[in-house]
């Protein structure tokens, strides 16, 4: 089966830096994408990942290890404003691509 | 900024009735989405659309479910006969062609089966 795992809450301090893991047990990989979602509204993209390694993007991170089914976000100088859950995604292919989300991550960031 | 647009923000409909939730992407995108959440769960993905056909759904999307591109711009789903376990954000989304490309979301419509 096709599944994905994220911790369902953490909390950080304003100004620290936290990292959020996602493992992921599927089949045809094409590719992994983090989205922020606040509570009531849709799901913004934040970074994709398709090749091992890290992709950078101002405050926010992503990391791919592709043999070992792992990313994990970094988010950096973290802000009251990034709380909010964070969505781990992994696209997969059979000829067509479909997405699997996690069941996402609630970060609360204290003052 | 272009973005996805939903509309309506929040339907209510009786159980067995027939709901259309109207969706208009992004213009230049070609790939389409819809997905459903149900409150305090995941996104779950229900289909994909291109190139004016199905290219993929999930176990969720049954023959309850159907969606169309009716014009140039708009992209409906469709759920017939609603059921209380309907009840559940409906997101739709687009994105362009290209692997790396990533997807815009609506801000849902909320739908509750009464």
């Amino acid at each position: 089966g096709q599944n994905i795992d994220q911790p369902t809450e953490m909390t950080a301090t304003e100004g620290a830096i936290v990292q959020i893991n996602c493992t992921y047990q599927t089949s045809g990989f094409n590719g992994l994408f983090w989205y922020q979602q606040h509570a009531g509204e849709a799901p913004t993209f934040l970074s994709y990942n398709v090749l091992d390694g890290l992709e950078e993007k101002g405050r926010f991170s992503s990391f791919l290890s592709r043999s070992k089914g792992y990313s994990y976000l970094l988010l950096k100088e973290l802000q009251m404003k990034d709380s909010a859950s964070y969505l781990c995604a992994v696209r997969v292919t059979s000829g067509t691509y479909k997405y699997i989300f996690g069941t996402g991550t609630r970060l609360k960031v204290l003052a | 900024e272009p973005e996805v647009t939903q509309t309506p923000s929040h339907q209510v409909t009786q159980m067995g009735q027939e709901v259309i939730l109207r969706c208009v992407p992004i213009s230049n995108h070609l790939y389409f989405y819809w997905y459903r959440q149900i409150l305090g769960q995941k996104v779950e993905f229900l289909v994909s659309f291109y190139n004016n056909e199905i290219s993929e759904k999930s176990e969720i999307f049954d023959d309850q479910f159907s969606v169309e591109r009716p014009d140039g711009s708009n992209f409906t789903l469709k759920i017939r006969s609603t059921k209380l376990e309907d009840s559940a954000m409906y997101f739709c989304a687009s994105s362009e062609r290209g692997s790396n490309q990533p997807q815009h979301f609506g801000d849902g419509t909320r739908l509750s089966i009464l």
